[in-house]
């Protein structure tokens, strides 16, 4: 089975300019979570959503980061513009979450940002 | 901030068990504790969850007492592959609840 898919793998673009991260969730999962890692603050919730509707972006680091998930199969996260300080590993996740639901996340490999 | 409290490192024979322990001494009724691990800089990868039943999978076992404030993760037969960082995380069902990843334990098999 098809895990969570995340391109591209590695990003190196100069300071200043449009990032975009992208995501394909597992199928059949309703929920999609967007992760941060750095080595200084560990991995950090960013934005998640449940049915393509934002839950809860009290993660997004400012507004020159914004998330989208468009339909059920696909999610984005923009920096635009990007800074150093952005440089980190991004994660996208998802699981299926009913109301009562236990299952758990699924993590996709990454995108190792770096911001020059 | 994490409910989880987990020791920072700890080594394990190759072979013998590891044995993971996880302190959420404020968890609530409804929440499972979950288990992932990351190697390297791969993406967390699950391990295993539960409520308050033990719980075993061809991965690990999941030991939660009785009084659900605390949990340990074992690994069978640890191997120099076993080798990452292991986090605990407690969590409610449903979807609007989410992760609060800690600092993990980074555990190192040794041969």
């Amino acid at each position: 089975d098809a895990g969570v898919i995340q391109s591209p793998r590695h990003e190196v673009t100069e300071m200043g300019q449009e990032v975009t991260l992208r995501c394909k969730p597992i199928s059949g999962h309703n929920s999609l979570f967007w992760y941060r890692q750095t080595m200084m603050r560990g991995l950090e919730l960013l934005i998640y959503f449940n049915n393509n509707v934002p839950i809860d972006d009290s993660g997004m680091p400012e507004d020159r980061f914004s998330a989208k998930m468009p339909n059920a199969s696909f999610s984005t996260l923009k920096i635009q513009p990007s800074e150093p300080r952005d440089s980190a590993v991004y994660f996208c996740a998802s699981s299926f979450a009913g109301q009562y639901s236990n299952q758990p996340q699924h993590f996709g490999d990454g995108t190792r940002l770096s911001i020059l | 901030d994490a409910k989880t409290t987990q020791p920072p490192s700890m080594d394990c024979a190759e072979g013998r068990a590891a044995n993971l322990p996880c302190n959420h001494s404020t968890i609530s009724g409804n929440e499972y504790v979950y288990w992932y691990r990351q190697i390297h800089s791969q993406g967390p990868q699950y391990i295993i969850h539960g409520l308050k039943n033990n719980e075993t999978n061809e991965m690990a076992s999941l030991i939660i007492t009785e009084d659900r404030k605390s949990s340990t993760l074992i690994l069978p037969h640890a191997t120099l592959r076993d080798t990452a960082v292991y986090y605990c995380i407690v969590r409610a069902p449903g979807g609007t609840y989410k992760y609060i990843f800690g600092t993990g334990t980074r555990l190192k098999v040794l041969a």
